[in-house]
């Protein structure tokens, strides 16, 4: 069974541009969740989506936001792009809320 | 802020059990400990979770103390590839999310 897939893997931008990050769960998984990984701040929750709903969302601005598909699949989107937004962002699904989570390796994300 | 301590960083040598201990003395009755590894450029990935009970696969074994405030993974013959931060996490499932919240992990160094 194929993994989460996440594109593109790597990206680079410019500050005030905007971003859309893919993510395809493994097949049959309902509930996809973001997560952005810095040196500084480690691994952090962004939001959580479940048959299209967002279920839980973490302390980011704004700026952060996302979407489920019916089949799935999910998009991030970061608006106004900062230095600071430079990390990996990880999408991960799993088949139920209460299942673990399988994470895809990530897009790596600069912004100049 | 995440719930475990688990130390900074831990040796093993190759073909050795690696024991990496996590203390969660604040943990709830319906929350799990779950275990995730992540190697360098890669996302994490799932290794092992339980509530009570002791668990094995074929990755590893997780003990938890009979007052569930403290766990062990057991990574029964360690290789090189065993090389990673490995994450202890306390998760809740309700209905408001099942978000992962990490902390610093334990940086595990296998050597020949």
């Amino acid at each position: 069974k194929a993994g989460v897939t996440q594109t593109p893997r790597y990206l680079i931008k410019t500050r005030g541009q905007q971003v859309t990050l893919s993510c395809s769960p493994i097949s049959g998984h309902r509930s996809v969740s973001w997560y952005q990984q810095t040196p500084g701040q480690g691994l952090q929750f962004l939001f959580e989506y479940f048959s299209e709903t967002q279920r839980n969302k973490g302390n980011f601005p704004g700026r952060f936001s996302g979407r489920q598909f019916s089949n799935s699949r999910s998009e991030m989107n970061v608006s106004t792009l900062e230095l600071g937004d430079s990390a990996l962002y990880l999408c991960a699904s799993s088949a139920m809320l209460d299942s673990p989570l399988h994470f895809g390796n990530g897009t790596r994300l600069t912004v100049t | 802020d995440a719930k475990t301590t688990q130390p900074t960083s831990m040796d093993c040598a190759e073909g050795r059990a690696a024991n990496l201990p996590c203390n969660h003395s604040t943990i709830s009755g319906n929350e799990y400990v779950y275990w995730y590894r992540q190697i360098h450029s890669q996302g994490p990935q799932y290794i092992i979770h339980g509530l009570k009970n002791n668990e094995t696969n074929e990755m590893a074994s997780l003990i938890i103390t009979e007052d569930r405030k403290s766990s062990t993974l057991i990574l029964p013959h360690a290789t090189l590839r065993d090389t990673a931060v490995y994450y202890c996490i306390v998760r809740a499932i309700n209905q408001a999310g099942t978000a992962l919240i990490f902390g610093k992990g334990t940086t595990l160094s296998v050597s020949s």
